[in-house]
């Protein structure tokens, strides 16, 4: 198998929008999720199926997929959004899941 | 409401065995499958493996064979995950997830809130 590839950490003003990748090799035939996790807290996933959002995850957040790279980006990013997200992608020939390694998201 | 509740954290000393659980309610526990997560200080997500709740069938990622053993009580809609011969790099939280799987789809869509197991002579 293989891993994903996230930057470790995206910085971005309050109000502005914030943008964070993953990219990995044969992604382009896999969906991809997102998971946010706070300090100290267990992940959340805030959007699966490359762009779907799960119910209570607000419209900031969104999702696209092209090719081999898949995006989360984070509308009118909030300080609440400070926390570490990790992408997701699952083959399903191998049934093996795979993780990015996370990028910290810095609001300031 | 979904809810996976896991034992509480752990002190072990090396070569010791540990077991953490993750009970599950508000759903048919056998109708989705459990996910293992760790996650050692400071660093990402790192997948463990899985185990199917309506067979039992554990399946391990490459770098989880051997020492760890996953195993369910469906009588309690509980899983576990077994660590045999702990070292110290096995000091990490540890995480159960269900999973939703549906065609080409698989992602965890409720996680317990984690155990830590620190592991120190």
């Amino acid at each position: 198998s293989y891993g994903l590839t996230q930057a470790p950490s995206v910085s971005v003003s309050p109000g502005q929008t914030a943008t964070i990748t993953c990219s990995g090799e044969n992604l382009d035939d896999k969906y991809v999720c997102w998971y946010q996790q706070q300090p100290g807290q267990s992940p959340l996933v805030v959007i699966y199926q490359d762009n779907r959002r799960p119910s209570g995850i607000p419209e900031r957040f969104f999702g696209s997929h092209s090719g081999n790279t898949a995006t989360l980006t984070i509308r009118e990013t909030q300080t609440i959004d400070e926390a570490d997200y990790y992408c997701q992608a699952w083959d399903s020939g191998t049934r093996d899941v795979l993780f990015g390694g996370g990028t910290k998201l810095t609001v300031l | 409401q979904v809810q996976l509740v896991q034992s509480g954290s752990q002190l072990k000393k090396p070569g010791a065995s540990v077991k953490v659980s993750c009970k599950a309610s508000g759903y048919t526990f056998t109708t989705f499958s459990i996910n293992w997560v760790r996650q050692a200080p400071g660093q990402g997500l790192e997948w463990m493996g899985w185990i199917d709740t309506s067979s039992g069938k554990p399946s391990y990622a490459q770098d989880f064979t051997g020492r760890f053993v996953f195993s369910l009580d469906t009588s309690v809609s509980t899983a576990y995950l077994q660590i045999n011969y702990l070292a110290s790099e096995d000091t990490a939280v540890y995480y159960c997830a269900r999973t939703y799987n549906w065609r080409y789809v698989s992602y965890f869509d409720h996680w317990g809130q984690g155990t830590l197991l620190t592991v120190s002579s």
